[in-house]
């Protein structure tokens, strides 16, 4: 049973560019959360989303941010106009339909590097 | 005052150590604790999780919590050198969904 994929493992961006990470959850899994890992810092919480439904935002960015989950293929978080700040780790976890969704697993994350 | 406060050492232990790892909170009303590790350059996985206070174990690692101090505990018996890692505690908040977590505490094991 595959965990929780995550691609790209690694992305440079350029100051201005987008930068699109993808999240397919484990198999039977329907909720998608995504996280951020600053340097030295700990993992924060930024949205949480279901099938073509996002639940909670509440830890997402006003600006330049995006997040979608549809009812076909993987979770998209969508960072537009990168700048430096947003270097970082970021992290897919998914929870099963009908389970815990304080039970959270993790993917192997994305290392965006802004340029 | 941080919702989940955790130390994050480092830690350097002799193999074979008890290891102990501490957070506390301040939200009373929080009644799951999970902890998580983290090796370098990998997603966090989740070790164990209790619900409201008492102990937890599972093989050499035993999770603890005391509600009466807002206080949380792991310890790790006869650590090995492949537990160096950064470990995590999170709870769940905001309708369980949402998971805070402590800043991590880095552990060295050395053979």
């Amino acid at each position: 049973n595959a965990g929780v994929m995550q691609n790209p493992r690694h992305l440079v961006r350029r100051r201005g560019q987008e930068a699109r990470l993808r999240c397919s959850p484990m198999k039977g899994h329907s909720h998608v959360y995504w996280y951020r890992q600053l340097p030295e810092e700990g993992l924060k919480f930024m949205v949480y989303l279901q099938k073509e439904n996002i639940i909670d935002e509440s830890g997402m960015p006003k600006e330049r941010f995006s997040a979608e989950f549809p009812k076909e293929g993987p979770s998209i978080l969508r960072i537009q106009q990168v700048v430096r700040g947003d270097s970082a780790a970021y992290f897919c976890a998914s929870s099963p339909l009908g389970g815990s969704d304080y039970e959270q697993y993790f993917g192997p994350g994305t290392r965006l590097t802004v340029t | 005052q941080k919702e989940v406060e955790q130390d994050p050492g480092p830690l350097s232990v002799p193999e074979g150590a008890i290891v102990s790892l501490n957070c506390t909170y301040s939200n009373s009303a929080f009644q799951y604790f999970m902890w998580y590790r983290q090796y370098s350059r990998k997603g966090p996985e989740l070790l164990m999780y209790t619900y409201s206070s008492g102990n937890k174990e599972d093989g050499r690692f035993t999770a603890q919590v005391d509600k009466s101090s807002k206080y949380i505990s792991l310890f790790i018996r006869d650590s090995q050198p492949s537990d160096s890692a950064t470990y995590l505690c999170a709870i769940p908040s905001g309708g369980y969904n949402k998971l805070i977590f402590g800043a991590g505490t880095r552990l060295a094991v050395h053979p």
